[in-house]
């Protein structure tokens, strides 16, 4: 596709229900990123993928969080048992890798997650 | 491990006024890239400018430029002629080597009629 698409664009669901985020980056973009950002807040880092591989998953903030890339393209993220803390809106970005750094990160719209 | 300093959480600039957004980074690879990126209220974020290590000038993108200052380690942001469409969050971020994209934590940008 033109740009990275996420789905769904919004979401609300009810706490401790499981909710799963994809997303779409651009075709050849070997990085991959989940972001998560509270209302008037920064990013949050969350996981990073390289093809297929999570060298940087720091920013998980706890085991309910778990991301997995497949065939080097699309990304799901999954929130088992959602809290009410976790509503916020989750960025996924991508960019290709060079060896003097990565080119910019190219966002998409975002998922906004609701628990309710 | 690379960092991106932001100090200021929030600006107030007079419209046609220029501003500076100050961000400072830390990193130990010899080749690294500077980004800067615009968030207005709907959310997205948009790419503004980049700055290579090895670049020996100032970038430049309309009214956006650069003031790249390598041995103090800053990148800082220079809008010109400031319009009231600049109000936004503004995000300074890096990466180097195989490393991810490091974000700094933002600052809010207010453009005064």
């Amino acid at each position: 596709g033109a740009g990275v698409s996420q789905s769904p664009s919004n979401k609300v669901t009810e706490k401790g229900k499981d909710v799963e985020l994809r997303c779409d980056p651009i075709s050849g973009h070997t990085a991959l990123y989940w972001y998560r950002q509270s209302l008037g807040q920064g990013l949050e880092f969350l996981i990073y993928f390289q093809g297929n591989s999570a060298p940087d998953k720091s920013g998980l903030p706890s085991d309910r969080f778990s991301a997995e890339r497949t065939g080097g393209s699309v990304s799901t993220l999954t929130i088992q048992r959602t809290q009410q803390e976790d509503s916020a809106v989750y960025l996924c970005a991508s960019s290709l890798v060079l060896g003097q750094g990565n080119t910019e990160a190219f966002f998409g719209q975002g998922t906004r997650l609701t628990v309710v | 491990a690379q960092k991106i300093t932001q100090t200021q959480p929030g600006m107030f600039v007079q419209e046609k006024e220029a501003v500076t957004l100050d961000c400072t980074y830390d990193t130990s690879d010899p080749s690294y890239g500077l980004f800067w990126y615009k968030q207005p209220s709907s959310g997205e974020m948009i790419f503004l400018i980049y700055q290579g290590s090895y670049d020996q000038q100032n970038a430049t993108e309309g009214r956006y430029s650069l003031n790249f200052q390598k041995a103090r380690k800053s990148a800082n942001l220079v809008i010109s002629a400031s319009q009231l469409g600049d109000s936004a969050m503004y995000f300074c971020a890096m990466t180097g080597g195989y490393q991810k994209v490091t974000f700094g934590t933002g600052t809010k940008l207010q453009v005064i009629p």
